[in-house]
Protein backbone atom coordinates (compact mmCIF):
# COMPACT_ATOMS: atom_id res chain seq x y z
CA UNK A 1 0.00 0.00 0.00
CA UNK A 2 1.01 3.90 0.15
CA UNK A 3 3.08 4.89 2.33
CA UNK A 4 5.12 7.95 3.45
CA UNK A 5 8.31 7.89 5.32
CA UNK A 6 9.74 11.49 7.24
CA UNK A 7 12.95 11.92 8.56
CA UNK A 8 12.54 11.03 12.65
CA UNK A 9 12.79 14.29 14.98
CA UNK A 10 13.00 15.90 17.12
CA UNK A 11 15.62 18.42 15.31
CA UNK A 12 16.71 21.28 16.94
CA UNK A 13 18.33 24.10 14.98
CA UNK A 14 19.23 27.76 15.94
CA UNK A 15 17.40 31.19 14.64
CA UNK A 16 18.34 31.29 11.21
CA UNK A 17 19.66 28.12 10.30
CA UNK A 18 18.69 26.46 7.39
CA UNK A 19 16.12 23.32 7.97
CA UNK A 20 15.56 20.16 5.41
CA UNK A 21 13.17 17.90 6.86
CA UNK A 22 13.40 14.79 4.67
CA UNK A 23 9.85 13.16 3.03
CA UNK A 24 10.00 9.99 0.73
CA UNK A 25 7.12 8.14 -0.73
CA UNK A 26 5.56 4.90 -1.72
CA UNK A 27 2.74 5.00 -3.98
CA UNK A 28 0.86 3.09 -7.21
CA UNK A 29 0.52 6.54 -9.65
CA UNK A 30 1.08 10.06 -9.41
CA UNK A 31 -0.03 11.71 -5.43
CA UNK A 32 -0.81 14.46 -5.19
CA UNK A 33 2.27 15.59 -2.04
CA UNK A 34 1.52 17.87 0.94
CA UNK A 35 3.36 19.44 3.99
CA UNK A 36 0.85 20.18 6.96
CA UNK A 37 2.14 21.91 9.88
CA UNK A 38 0.51 21.49 13.95
CA UNK A 39 2.14 24.57 15.94
CA UNK A 40 1.68 23.98 19.79
CA UNK A 41 -1.89 23.57 21.28
CA UNK A 42 -3.70 23.58 17.53
CA UNK A 43 -4.91 21.76 14.56
CA UNK A 44 -3.22 20.84 11.05
CA UNK A 45 -2.65 23.37 8.85
CA UNK A 46 -2.11 22.76 5.19
CA UNK A 47 1.57 24.34 4.50
CA UNK A 48 2.10 23.54 0.88
CA UNK A 49 1.08 21.49 -1.54
CA UNK A 50 2.54 20.19 -5.19
CA UNK A 51 0.36 17.94 -7.69
CA UNK A 52 2.37 16.80 -10.56
CA UNK A 53 5.79 15.85 -11.20
CA UNK A 54 8.69 18.93 -11.17
CA UNK A 55 6.03 21.22 -8.95
CA UNK A 56 7.71 23.66 -6.56
CA UNK A 57 4.96 24.01 -3.72
CA UNK A 58 6.16 26.86 -0.97
CA UNK A 59 4.52 28.99 1.55
CA UNK A 60 6.18 31.38 4.30
CA UNK A 61 9.28 31.09 3.38
CA UNK A 62 9.23 27.28 3.35
CA UNK A 63 9.07 24.95 -0.15
CA UNK A 64 9.29 21.82 -1.51
CA UNK A 65 9.69 20.06 -4.54
CA UNK A 66 8.09 16.89 -5.83
CA UNK A 67 10.83 14.98 -6.88
CA UNK A 68 9.24 11.90 -9.22
CA UNK A 69 12.62 10.25 -10.13
CA UNK A 70 13.61 10.07 -6.21
CA UNK A 71 9.86 9.96 -4.85
CA UNK A 72 10.83 12.59 -2.55
CA UNK A 73 9.10 15.76 -1.23
CA UNK A 74 11.83 17.44 1.09
CA UNK A 75 10.91 20.31 2.84
CA UNK A 76 13.06 23.17 3.35
CA UNK A 77 13.82 26.90 4.60
CA UNK A 78 16.41 29.29 4.31
CA UNK A 79 16.07 31.12 7.60
CA UNK A 80 14.19 29.22 10.39
CA UNK A 81 12.29 31.47 13.34
CA UNK A 82 11.30 30.55 17.03
CA UNK A 83 7.81 30.64 15.24
CA UNK A 84 8.39 27.90 13.28
CA UNK A 85 8.62 25.46 15.85
CA UNK A 86 5.94 22.98 15.13
CA UNK A 87 5.13 19.69 14.15
CA UNK A 88 5.58 18.97 10.22
CA UNK A 89 3.84 15.86 8.72
CA UNK A 90 4.08 15.22 4.91
CA UNK A 91 1.30 13.45 3.16
CA UNK A 92 0.38 11.85 -0.28
CA UNK A 93 -3.47 11.55 -1.46
CA UNK A 94 -4.69 10.49 -4.55
CA UNK A 95 -7.91 12.31 -5.42
CA UNK A 96 -11.67 11.53 -3.53
CA UNK A 97 -9.65 9.09 -1.47
CA UNK A 98 -7.83 8.97 2.43
CA UNK A 99 -4.44 11.22 2.81
CA UNK A 100 -1.51 9.02 4.18
CA UNK A 101 0.28 10.90 6.53
CA UNK A 102 4.32 10.35 7.53
CA UNK A 103 5.01 9.86 11.33
CA UNK A 104 5.71 13.72 11.54
CA UNK A 105 8.72 15.75 12.47
CA UNK A 106 8.74 17.67 15.54
CA UNK A 107 10.87 20.52 15.02
CA UNK A 108 12.22 23.28 17.76
CA UNK A 109 14.12 26.48 17.20
CA UNK A 110 16.17 28.12 19.58
CA UNK A 111 16.61 31.76 20.03
CA UNK B 1 -10.41 27.40 2.03
CA UNK B 2 -13.00 26.18 4.36
CA UNK B 3 -13.51 27.16 8.32
CA UNK B 4 -14.15 23.79 10.56
CA UNK B 5 -15.02 23.98 13.79
CA UNK B 6 -14.79 21.22 16.58
CA UNK B 7 -17.27 20.57 19.20
CA UNK B 8 -15.92 20.32 22.02
CA UNK B 9 -12.30 21.21 22.07
CA UNK B 10 -11.56 18.85 24.74
CA UNK B 11 -13.13 16.31 27.39
CA UNK B 12 -12.15 14.19 30.06
CA UNK B 13 -14.66 11.37 30.72
CA UNK B 14 -15.10 7.64 32.37
CA UNK B 15 -14.50 4.67 31.02
CA UNK B 16 -17.42 2.87 29.38
CA UNK B 17 -19.68 6.01 28.79
CA UNK B 18 -19.64 7.51 25.17
CA UNK B 19 -18.90 11.04 23.78
CA UNK B 20 -20.21 12.95 20.48
CA UNK B 21 -17.68 14.94 19.05
CA UNK B 22 -19.62 17.46 16.00
CA UNK B 23 -17.73 18.69 13.21
CA UNK B 24 -19.17 21.99 11.58
CA UNK B 25 -18.40 23.51 8.13
CA UNK B 26 -18.73 26.97 6.71
CA UNK B 27 -19.11 25.62 2.93
CA UNK B 28 -21.03 22.41 1.41
CA UNK B 29 -18.24 19.70 0.98
CA UNK B 30 -19.16 16.66 0.19
CA UNK B 31 -16.14 14.54 1.10
CA UNK B 32 -15.53 14.53 5.61
CA UNK B 33 -13.17 12.72 6.89
CA UNK B 34 -12.68 11.76 10.68
CA UNK B 35 -8.90 10.84 11.83
CA UNK B 36 -7.62 9.72 15.27
CA UNK B 37 -4.08 11.20 16.27
CA UNK B 38 -3.00 8.96 19.31
CA UNK B 39 -0.44 10.77 21.76
CA UNK B 40 2.63 11.26 19.90
CA UNK B 41 1.69 9.45 17.08
CA UNK B 42 0.75 10.26 13.33
CA UNK B 43 -2.88 10.89 12.07
CA UNK B 44 -4.79 7.60 11.13
CA UNK B 45 -7.66 8.03 9.16
CA UNK B 46 -11.31 6.36 11.19
CA UNK B 47 -13.97 7.00 7.93
CA UNK B 48 -15.04 8.83 5.03
CA UNK B 49 -17.99 10.19 5.54
CA UNK B 50 -20.31 11.60 2.24
CA UNK B 51 -23.67 12.88 2.91
CA UNK B 52 -26.47 10.69 1.50
CA UNK B 53 -24.49 7.53 2.51
CA UNK B 54 -23.13 5.35 5.07
CA UNK B 55 -19.55 6.01 6.37
CA UNK B 56 -16.69 3.88 4.66
CA UNK B 57 -14.58 2.55 7.73
CA UNK B 58 -10.80 2.14 7.70
CA UNK B 59 -9.51 -1.18 8.59
CA UNK B 60 -9.46 -2.01 12.28
CA UNK B 61 -12.16 0.81 12.93
CA UNK B 62 -15.99 -0.40 13.09
CA UNK B 63 -18.99 1.46 13.10
CA UNK B 64 -20.55 -0.60 16.69
CA UNK B 65 -17.47 2.09 18.21
CA UNK B 66 -17.34 5.05 16.02
CA UNK B 67 -20.71 5.41 14.60
CA UNK B 68 -21.18 8.26 12.32
CA UNK B 69 -23.67 10.64 11.28
CA UNK B 70 -23.67 13.33 7.93
CA UNK B 71 -27.29 14.82 7.80
CA UNK B 72 -26.15 17.81 5.61
CA UNK B 73 -23.57 19.03 3.68
CA UNK B 74 -21.88 21.14 6.43
CA UNK B 75 -21.91 19.03 8.83
CA UNK B 76 -21.28 15.92 10.81
CA UNK B 77 -20.70 14.33 14.55
CA UNK B 78 -18.48 11.05 15.59
CA UNK B 79 -19.30 9.22 18.30
CA UNK B 80 -16.54 6.98 20.49
CA UNK B 81 -18.20 4.29 21.96
CA UNK B 82 -17.71 2.14 25.61
CA UNK B 83 -14.89 4.55 25.89
CA UNK B 84 -11.20 3.09 27.23
CA UNK B 85 -8.18 4.67 28.41
CA UNK B 86 -6.66 3.60 24.97
CA UNK B 87 -8.59 5.72 23.11
CA UNK B 88 -7.35 9.04 24.36
CA UNK B 89 -6.23 10.57 21.50
CA UNK B 90 -7.22 14.01 19.80
CA UNK B 91 -10.04 13.56 17.16
CA UNK B 92 -10.06 15.30 13.55
CA UNK B 93 -11.96 15.92 11.18
CA UNK B 94 -11.36 17.42 7.78
CA UNK B 95 -13.06 18.16 4.96
CA UNK B 96 -11.67 17.87 0.66
CA UNK B 97 -12.15 21.00 -0.21
CA UNK B 98 -10.16 20.10 -4.20
CA UNK B 99 -11.03 16.95 -4.99
CA UNK B 100 -8.63 16.75 -8.10
CA UNK B 101 -6.08 16.82 -5.71
CA UNK B 102 -7.48 15.61 -2.24
CA UNK B 103 -6.63 18.83 -0.32
CA UNK B 104 -7.74 18.41 3.09
CA UNK B 105 -8.87 20.88 5.88
CA UNK B 106 -8.45 19.95 9.13
CA UNK B 107 -10.78 21.12 12.22
CA UNK B 108 -8.87 22.33 15.25
CA UNK B 109 -9.45 18.68 16.88
CA UNK B 110 -11.08 17.47 20.15
CA UNK B 111 -8.45 16.41 22.42
CA UNK B 112 -10.23 13.50 24.25
CA UNK B 113 -9.11 11.97 27.99
CA UNK B 114 -10.28 8.52 29.26
CA UNK B 115 -10.09 7.84 32.95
Amino acid sequence: GDSVTQMEGPVTLSEEAFLTINCTYTATGYPSLFWYVQYPGEGLQLLLKATKADDKGSNKGFEATYRKETTSFHLEKGSVQVSDSAVYFCALGFGNEKLTFGTGTRLTIIP
Amino acid sequence: SAVISQKPSRDICQRGTSLTIQCQVDSQVTMMFWYRQQPGQSLTLIATANQGSEATYESGFVIDKFPISRPNLTFSTLTVSNMSPEDSSIYLCSVEWDSSYNEQFFGPGTRLTVL
